[in-house]
């Protein structure tokens, strides 16, 4: 059964700084990786999508990089700013087709 | 439409009720999902449409939920004789195929009183 993690599962940071949040997945059998935003009671904004043959994508500030073999994705906040601040979610695509979303990290960006 | 649309945005409803949750997924789009988030907690799978195979329910935590998906488009969430803890956010995402990604709705807050 695929298990999604995710470190730290809270971050509070002055502006400016760049960071970095980590998930891990148990079972390498994934079709692609998706990095979600999510914000106080609202839904799920993609970000980013890493298929399973891919390395690493980039979005403007953002960068997610993905190692299948050890189970490893990680996403890189340049120049954080306060409009950064939410709940960040990875999610697997498993071959059975099912999502399986990691618990989140809740990120506070200091002004 | 250019997103995903759920509604009601917000449903409050007395214990023992039924209710139905809407989703309407972007156009052309073959798979649908549905997931559940209680309140500080992750996000639970509840059941998968891909085009016109049978759906996966192995999520749905018990016989009182249900969904079904006319015409391969719009979706329908079913809860019977509702509970407290049937409380939560209820997220449905749709995709076109695995290598586009899930794009999700805004969610139907469900508080059962």
């Amino acid at each position: 059964k695929q298990e999604v993690t995710q470190i730290p599962a809270a971050l509070s940071v002055p502006e400016g700084e760049n960071l970095v949040l980590n998930c891990s997945f148990t079972d390498s059998a994934i079709y692609n990786l998706q990095w979600f935003r999510q914000d106080p009671g609202k839904g799920l904004t993609s970000l980013l999508l890493i298929q399973s043959s891919q390395r690493e994508q980039t979005s403007g500030r953002l960068n997610a990089s993905l190692d299948k073999s050890s189970g490893r994705s990680t996403l890189y906040i340049a120049a954080s700013q306060p409009g950064d601040s939410a709940t960040y979610l990875c999610a697997v695509l498993n071959y059975g087709q099912n999502f399986v979303f990691g618990p989140g990290t809740r990120l506070s960006v200091l002004p | 439409g250019a997103g995903v649309s759920q509604s009601p945005s917000n449903k409050v409803t007395e214990k023992g009720k039924d209710v139905e949750l809407r989703c309407d997924p972007i156009s052309g789009h073959t798979a649908l999902y549905w997931y559940r988030q209680s309140l500080g907690q992750g996000l639970e799978f509840l059941i998968y449409f891909q085009g016109n195979s049978a759906p996966d329910k192995s999520g749905l935590p018990s016989d009182r939920f249900s969904a079904e998906r006319t015409g391969g488009s719009v979706s329908t969430l079913t809860i019977q004789r509702t509970q407290q803890e049937d409380s939560a956010v209820y997220l449905c995402a749709s995709s076109l195929a695995y290598r586009v990604g899930a794009f999700f709705g805004q969610g139907t807050r469900l508080t059962v009183v």
